[in-house]
C-alpha cells in the first residue's frame, strides 16, 4: 500500500539554525500538506500546497517558514531560524483532491531545537 | 471559532466489550469529519469519515462512527474491542470555510484490556 514518507525521524538543531525536512508523498497525490504537534498539545495546520504553489497557510506559517516540491517527488518544509518554540513534531500529508478527501500522513520528524 | 472537543483524555474498556470514542464539533455550515489512529512511532492512519448520506459510516478495522447533527457530534465505535485496538485517536474536521486545513482535537488514548 502506497504511504508517505518523512526523513529524518529525528532531528535535532541549534536555535538560529535552518532546517529542512524532507516528504515524499503518496505519487498519484495532488494536495500536501504541512501539520505540527508541539508535545501535550493538538495537531495544527501549518500550510497546503497544490500546483507549486501555497493554498492555503495558518497563522503559524510566518516568514520564518517555506515549503518547496523541487523536484517530482519531494515536498519539504524549511525553517529558516528555528527558535526553542519550533520544537514539534512535524507530519507531512498528501491527498488525491479536496475538499472531501482524506489526508494520508506520513510518521512524523520530531525537531528538537536546543 | 471553529474547533473540534474529544471530552475525555483516556478511555479504558475490556476486551470483546464495546467501545465509545466521544467527539463534538463546532464548525461553521455542514462538516466533513474524520476520525484518525495513531500507533507508537507511527503517523496519523485514516479510519473513516462523514461527508454527506447515512449518519453511520464504516471504516478500516471494523470501526463504525454515528454522525449527529443535532448534538453536533460524530462518536467512534466497535461493537466488541481488541487488545490491538488500543492507541490515541483523533477526530478532525474540516469546515466549509477550507478545503485544506483539518482541525484536530486533543486526541483520546484508548487502553483495551485483557
Amino acid at each position: 500500500e502506497p504511504e508517505v514518507t518523512q526523513t529524518p525521524s529525528h532531528q535535532v538543531t541549534q536555535m538560529g539554525q535552518e532546517v529542512i525536512l524532507r516528504c515524499v508523498p503518496i505519487s498519484n497525490h495532488l494536495y500536501f500538506y504541512w501539520y505540527r504537534q508541539i508535545l501535550g498539545q493538538k495537531v495544527e495546520f501549518l500550510v497546503s500546497f497544490y500546483n507549486n504553489e501555497i493554498s492555503e497557510k495558518s497563522e503559524i506559517f510566518d516568514d520564518q517558514f517555506s515549503v518547496e516540491r523541487p523536484d517530482g517527488s519531494n515536498f519539504t518544509l524549511k525553517i529558516r531560524s528555528t527558535k526553542l518554540e519550533d520544537s514539534a513534531m512535524y507530519f507531512c500529508a498528501s491527498s488525491e483532491g479536496v475538499p472531501v478527501y482524506e489526508q494520508y500522513f506520513g510518521p512524523g520528524t520530531r525537531l528538537t531545537v536546543t | 471559532a471553529q474547533s473540534v472537543a474529544q471530552p475525555e483524555d483516556q478511555v479504558n474498556v475490556a476486551e470483546g466489550n464495546p467501545l465509545t470514542v466521544k467527539c463534538t464539533y463546532s464548525v461553521s455550515g455542514n462538516p466533513y469529519l474524520f476520525w484518525y489512529v495513531q500507533y507508537p512511532n507511527r503517523g496519523l492512519q485514516f479510519l473513516l469519515k462523514y461527508i454527506t448520506g447515512d449518519n453511520l459510516v464504516k471504516g478500516s478495522y471494523g470501526f463504525e462512527a454515528e454522525f449527529n447533527k443535532s448534538q453536533t457530534s460524530f462518536h467512534l465505535k466497535k461493537p466488541s474491542a481488541l487488545v490491538s485496538d488500543s492507541a490515541l485517536y483523533f477526530c478532525a474536521v474540516r469546515g466549509m470555510d477550507s478545503n485544506y486545513q483539518l482541525i484536530w482535537g486533543a486526541g483520546t488514548k484508548l487502553i483495551i484490556k485483557p
